[in-house]
């Protein structure tokens, strides 16, 4: 299963909101994850199960969607925010996206 | 709240065998029934599932590395490990190990990683 991950970078200011999107290649009911990743820093989960924040997680970030595509939105942008986002299938074997870099404009 | 640390060599030879194990601290491995994962990440391809295992010692890979890639778990020294033979420039990543409960939650299978290791080929 690919996931297509969009869009590859992002520029934004702090206050704004913003949506990354996954598009996978088959129906995946709602066995994805997506991640935030800080450079030289490992992924950290933000959300699985499509929309359940995990715990200590910030209620800026919100995910949604069904089937084949997916959303993440960050509301009220804050310094901490800026990194690069993955998302996860996990339906059939595991697949990463491709990368968000979400920057400072 | 259980954490992970990887080890092992930073540099490997090409065509030869690439060996990472991976410390669990803070928590029993077998405190209950989890998945014990692999993953890397390139600059060329991103992040790459490379296997997992489970308490119960089943695996399963990639199929893109299957036949050069072996998990084990070592219980009594709340270990588990990766070995990756025949190796090419193409495995030069880092690697980082993950671990999630089972029954994992949809999306959550890496709900625990590791700081990550760099592991460069050379010819």
């Amino acid at each position: 299963i690919q996931m297509t991950q969009s869009p590859s970078s992002l520029s934004a200011s702090v206050g704004d909101s913003v949506t990354i999107t996954c598009r996978a290649s088959q129906a995946i009911g709602i066995d994805v994850g997506w991640f935030q990743q800080k450079p030289g820093k490992a992924p950290k989960l933000l959300i699985y199960e499509v929309s359940t924040l995990k715990s200590g997680v910030s209620s800026r970030f919100s995910g949604r969607g069904s089937g084949t595509e997916f959303t993440l939105t960050i509301s009220s942008l804050q310094p901490e925010d800026f990194a690069t986002y993955y998302c996860l299938q996990d339906y059939n074997d595991y697949t990463f996206g491709q990368g968000t870099k979400l920057e400072i404009k | 709240q259980m954490q992970l640390q990887e080890s092992g060599p930073g540099l490997v030879k090409s065509s030869e065998t690439l060996s990472l194990t991976c410390a669990v601290s803070g928590d029993s491995i077998n405190s209950g029934y989890f998945y014990w994962s692999w993953i890397r990440q390139s600059a060329g391809k991103g992040l790459e599932y490379v296997g997992r295992i489970d308490n119960s010692g089943n695996v399963n890979y990639n199929p893109s590395l299957r036949g050069r890639v072996t998990i084990s778990l070592d219980t009594s020294m709340n270990q588990f490990s990766l070995r990756l033979t025949s190796t090419t420039a193409a495995d030069t990543a880092t690697y980082y190990c993950a671990t999630g409960k089972i029954p994992a939650s949809p999306g959550r299978t890496f709900d625990i990683w590791g700081q990550g290791t760099l592991v460069t080929v050379s010819s």
